[in-house]
C-alpha cells in the first residue's frame, strides 16, 4: 500500500503562489501505470479535483485551475508538487494528494491533507 | 456547489441499516459505473469503500453495498457500528473537461 504526505506553508497572503509537495512511499512515483492527484476540500464543503501527473510525466488539469496550475514530479526525492499563482482567499483549503491506476477510475490512497489558509 | 448531489447528513442506530444517496447527471453518474464512494475520519486520510458503483476493496466490509439507477449512486451500510461514524464522500468520472466531480459529502451519525 502506498502511503502519501503531505507537506505546505499552512497561512499564506493573496496573491502569492502556493507550493505543496506530496512525499510517497511504498512505491515510485515513476511506476508504470501510477497516476497522481490532487484534491481540495474547501472549509465545510465538498470535494474538488485539481489535476495529476502520470508516471511518464503527462499532466491534465482541471479547467477551472488550468491557468494558474502547475503539477510537476521529482524522482529524486520521490515526490510530486503542486504550484498554483495567484491565490486568493478562495484557495483556502485542506490540500489532498491521491494515487490512482492506469484504466482505474477511482483513487486508492490518499493522504491525510494540508490546510492551506489565504488570508491578508 | 458540489457537482454531485449528496445528503448534508444521515443518522441511524447501531445495527440498523441506513442509504446515502449520491445524484448527478447524465455526464458523470449517469453514463459512466464508474461511481466510487470514501469514508473519512476526522484527521485521516479519505478510504476507499466501494468503487466502479459496487464493488468492494480487500478489506472493506461487506456490510458496505454500492449501488446506481440512472443518474443517482446510493451507498448503503447495513448493520451500524459505532466505527462507521463519519463522512462519506461519492465520486464519478465524467465526460467533458473536469474528469472527475465530487459530492458535498455526508455526515452519518451513528
Amino acid at each position: 500500500q502506498v502511503q502519501l504526505q503531505e507537506s505546505g506553508p499552512g497561512l499564506m497572503k493573496p496573491s502569492q503562489t502556493l507550493s505543496l509537495s506530496c512525499t510517497v512511499s511504498g512505491g515510485s512515483v515513476s511506476r508504470t501505470g501510477y497516476y497522481w492527484s490532487w484534491i481540495r476540500q474547501h472549509p465545510g464543503k465538498g470535494l474538488e479535483w485539481i489535476g495529476y501527473i502520470s508516471y511518464s510525466g503527462n499532466t491534465y488539469y482541471n479547467p477551472s485551475l488550468k491557468s494558474r496550475l502547475t503539477i510537476s514530479m521529482d524522482t529524486s526525492k520521490n515526490q510530486f508538487s503542486l504550484k498554483l499563482t495567484s491565490v486568493t482567499a478562495s484557495d483556502t483549503a485542506v490540500y489532498c494528494c491521491a494515487i490512482r491506476m492506469t484504466a482505474k477510475y477511482y483513487f486508492d490512497d490518499w493522504g491525510r491533507g494540508t490546510l492551506v489558509t489565504v488570508s491578508s | 456547489q458540489s457537482a454531485l448531489t449528496q445528503p448534508a447528513s444521515v443518522s441511524g442506530s447501531p445495527g440498523q441499516s441506513i442509504t446515502i444517496s449520491c445524484t448527478g447527471t447524465s455526464d458523470d453518474v449517469g453514463d459512466y459505473n464508474y461511481v466510487s464512494w470514501y469514508q473519512q475520519h476526522p484527521d485521516k486520510a479519505p478510504k476507499l469503500m466501494i468503487y466502479d458503483v459496487s464493488n468492494r476493496p480487500s478489506g472493506v466490509s461487506i456490510r458496505f453495498s454500492g449501488s446506481k439507477s440512472g443518474n443517482t449512486a446510493s451507498l448503503t451500510i447495513s448493520g451500524l457500528q459505532a466505527e462507521d461514524e463519519a463522512d462519506y464522500y461519492c465520486s464519478s468520472y465524467a465526460s467533458g473537461t473536469t474528469l472527475w466531480v465530487f459530492g458535498g459529502g455526508t455526515k452519518l451519525t451513528v
